[in-house]
């Protein structure tokens, strides 16, 4: 059974940092690019970065290019989102997902960033 | 890259048909065959239900279609039930290689 399980979501300050991870199980973790996702509170789905294979090419929205940056670690099923310089607009739910033939066919339960004074 | 165009809400009686717009445009959903669409209850995970405009994953039932004309692409839920009830997303990948959702529409199962 594929699972997908993020952490590392928590409250920080405008202008910190988090790292949030996702662990991945059920399938072939380095075999497939990777997503990561975001809702805010009562908002739709944003997509904010991909990941390919290896990790080595990624590629991110324009609300986070330059402060965030994703990563991976495929001998430990792993996948990774460095925040930094956070704003309150990216207080959200933080999925990390599978993709899936350019599309995310398996999403974790999420986790819960909050950015506040 | 803006998002795409999807009508806030849209309802149907059980066993009734429903079509979801989601209009983008030639950067994104004119221009490429990645369309996905996605479900979401209250307080869960989104769920994917259909991929390259028109392809069901496995376990997604056949009363799910998609389809792409233009720059705008359709999701029919036919047959509703009243665990349809959600809110739906459409998505495109687009040019610069990056994905764009739609803002959600509710379906409500009336």
């Amino acid at each position: 059974e594929v699972q997908l399980m993020e952490s590392g979501g928590g409250f920080v300050r405008p202008g910190g940092s988090l790292r949030l991870s996702c662990a991945a199980s059920g399938f072939s973790f380095g075999s497939y690019p990777m997503n990561w996702v975001r809702q805010a509170p009562g908002k739709g789905l944003e997509w904010i970065s991909y990941i390919n294979r290896d990790g080595s090419a990624a590629v991110y929205a324009d609300s986070v290019k330059g402060r965030f940056t994703v990563s991976r670690d495929n001998g430990k099923n792993s996948l990774y989102l460095q925040m930094t310089s956070l704003r309150g607009e990216d207080t959200a739910v933080y999925y990390c997902a599978k993709d899936h033939e350019w599309a995310s066919d398996y999403w974790g339960q999420g986790t819960q960033v909050t950015v506040s004074s | 890259q803006s998002a795409l165009t999807q009508p806030p809400s849209a309802s149907g009686s059980p066993g009734q048909s429903v079509t979801i717009s989601c209009t983008g445009t030639n950067s994104d959903i004119g221009g490429y065959n990645h369309v996905s669409w996605y479900l979401q209850h209250p307080g869960k995970a989104p769920k994917l239900i259909i991929y390259e405009v028109s392809e069901r994953p496995s376990g997604v039932p056949d009363r799910f279609s998609g389809s792409k004309s233009g720059i705008t692409a359709s999701l029919t839920v036919s047959g509703l039930q009243a665990e349809d009830e959600a809110d739906y997303y459409c998505c495109s990948f687009a040019d610069t290689d990056k994905w764009v959702f739609g803002g959600g529409t509710k379906l409500i199962v009336l």
